[in-house]
């Protein structure tokens, strides 16, 4: 199947810094690009849908002015923490999928986790 | 609304035994797809089987199985033969024609827990 990765796995930061999260697609274009956010024992939440070379569509309650993402290209998506504090403190995932019509062409990256101290 | 329920947080089943994962679904579109995920402890979400809201055959893949009953809006996942890698959360997600099919919906999820 095709292979989605995510940069860093893991990252520590300080309160008030960015981080700034990668998701590729390794051999195949990623039309649209999701992130999700899941806490401890919780489900995975959609943040936003982005579409390469588009502005990101945000989910309700997620605000785009701190969770930046860009889809600069077919294969990469960021996501920027902005500002950073505590409860950002999550497991964020991300899933590509490309332009296919397969349903099951959807797929997800290993996560990134991301504790703020 | 598009909504997702799985009402067991937890279960136990003894290695080698058959365990049924239970899923309902609610939405008004016609067209849709029923998803099984596991995500064990390292994060990664595994695909595990697909159901299209059109297909007459449950799927199969492997030891798993989804037991489609489209009247009930139910689609739960069976897992046969039971095995310690199988320990894990296991979530049941839909997606539907709204949004040209890309917006998952997850539910609560399942955490298995396959006894030796």
């Amino acid at each position: 199947g095709a292979v989605v990765s995510q940069h860093p796995s893991w990252v520590i930061c300080k309160s008030g810094t960015s981080v700034k999260i990668e998701c590729r697609s390794l051999d195949f274009q990623a039309t649209t690009m999701f992130w999700y956010r899941q806490f401890p024992k919780q489900s995975l939440m959609l943040m936003a849908t982005s579409n390469e070379g588009s502005k990101a569509t945000y989910e309700q309650g997620v605000e785009k002015d701190k969770f930046l993402i860009n889809h600069a290209s077919l294969t990469l998506s960021t996501l920027t923490v902005t500002s950073a504090h505590p409860e950002d403190s999550s497991f964020y995932i991300c899933s590509a999928r490309g332009g296919g019509g397969t349903p099951t062409e959807q797929y997800f990256g290993p996560g990134t986790r991301l504790t703020v101290t | 609304a598009q909504k997702i329920t799985q009402t067991q947080p937890g279960m136990f089943v003894q290695e080698k035994e058959a365990v049924t994962l239970d899923c309902t679904y609610d939405t008004s579109d016609q067209s849709y797809g029923l998803f099984w995920y596991k995500q064990p402890s390292s994060g990664e979400m595994i695909f595990l089987i697909y159901q299209g809201s059109y297909d007459e055959q449950n799927a199969t893949e492997g030891r798993y199985s989804l037991n489609f009953q489209k009247a009930r809006k139910s689609a739960n996942l069976v897992i046969s033969a039971s095995q310690l890698g199988d320990s894990a959360m296991y979530f049941c997600a839909m997606r539907t024609r709204l949004y040209n099919f890309n917006k998952f919906y997850f539910g609560s999820g399942t955490k298995l827990n396959v006894k030796p």
